[in-house]
Formats: structure tokens, sequence, C-alpha cells
């Protein structure tokens, strides 16, 4: 069965701090990985993943694949409290419906 | 609509009571998905259409949940004889084709007392 595992659960940082999010996979057929920002209920996307060691940026975050490790880190630098959200991993399955992992809950305080 | 659209926002039903959820996606896109997302939880898969057909229904939990698209646009999610366990927020999320590209509604927040 496919598995997303995310960590850590929750963290809570300082305005001004630099966060690391890690998202490990077991997946048959790989073959995307995306990052997605939940702040109310509806989560945006932020990247897709598709080949190891290429990063993908924007603005203050940026991301990662390993594809020989089997996982993805999200970062962010220069954390500010808009940042506060859940970040959920996913990877697709199937005919195209994901499989996410529990998110991790990120807390920015001023 | 320029985004995707979910109704209603908020629910509170009594246990055992039926309710239909509903999914206005974006024009044109042919993929249309449910999720539902339990407190503390990711997202976990319900449903798919591509456009009217319901292409795989292996996420829906019990035989009290039915989906439907009948003219391949707006969906409905409909629960009967609700139980306290289907309190979740219930996302829809429609794309162009397939998982690329996902654009997710604000979802429902269901609860059952």
């Amino acid at each position: 069965e496919d598995k997303v595992v995310q960590s850590p659960l929750s963290l809570v940082v300082h305005e001004g701090d630099t966060v690391t999010l890690n998202c490990s996979y077991e997946v048959t057929n790989f073959r995307s990985l995306l990052w997605y920002k939940q702040e109310k209920k509806a989560p945006t996307f932020l990247f897709m993943l598709t080949s190891s060691g290429i990063e993908k940026k924007s603005g203050r975050l940026s991301s990662i694949l390993d594809k020989k490790e089997l996982f993805s880190i999200l970062n962010i630098t220069a954390t500010q409290t808009g940042d506060s959200a859940v970040y959920l991993c996913a990877v697709p399955f199937g005919n195209e419906k994901l499989t996410f992992g529990t998110g991790t809950r990120l807390t920015i305080i001023p | 609509g320029a985004g995707v659209s979910q109704s209603p926002r908020y629910k509170v039903a009594k246990r055992g009571q039926d309710v239909a959820l509903r999914c206005d996606p974006i024009s044109g896109h042919v993929s249309l998905f449910w999720y539902q997302q339990a407190l503390g939880q990711g997202p976990e898969f319900l449903t798919y259409f591509q456009n009217e057909a319901q292409l795989d229904k292996s996420g829906l939990p019990s035989d009290r949940f039915f989906a439907e698209r009948p003219e391949g646009s707006v969906s409905t999610l409909k629960i009967q004889r609700t139980q306290q366990e289907d309190s979740a927020v219930y996302l829809c999320a429609s794309s162009l084709w397939g998982s690329y590209g996902y654009t997710f509604g604000s979802g429902t927040r269901l609860t059952v007392v």
C-alpha cells in the first residue's frame, strides 16, 4: 500500500527562523511528489517534483526530491506569520488520486 | 466560475439524517475528486469522476456514501444515515486532467451530533 509520512507533526518557531519540513514515501510506480499549503480548508498548490536533485524555488520557499532515499524536503527561509499553516505532502497513485501525509502544522510566533 | 465552489460551508446534522454536499468545479475541468479530511489528518481519497463517469469509488467508506456527477459538471456527495464518525471536512477538487493542476474547493465541514 502506498504510504506518505511527514515529520515533524508540528513545529513552532519565531518569525525570521528557517524551517525544514520532511516527507518520506513508499510508492509503487512513482511519478511525482506534490507539496500543498493548507491555511483554512482549501489546500493550495506549492510545488510538483519529478526529478531527483533539482530544486524548485518560489520566493522564500524551496523544495527538493531524493528518489534514491525516497524523501523530499520543503524549506522556508525568513519565516513570516503568514507562513503559519499545515503543509501537506502528496503522491499520485492509481488513476490520478493522491495519497496525502498527515501534514506538518507550522506556527510562526511574531 | 474562477474557482471550485462547495456548499454548504458548514453543515450540522443529527445522527441518522441524510446530507447532500455540492461541488461546482472549474468550468471545463474533466476530472473531479472528493476527499475526506478528519481533524488532524491529511485528506483521504473518496471517489473520482472523469466527466460524468465515476471511474473510482474505492475510497467510499461504506454504502451510505454515494456520489454523482450526472452532466459532467456539478457533483453531489450524499451521505445517508449519518454517523458521528462521518464528521470531517469534505474537500472537492477539479483538474483539467488527472492529478496535475488540482484546484481544491474550500470544503464543507460536516458535524454529526
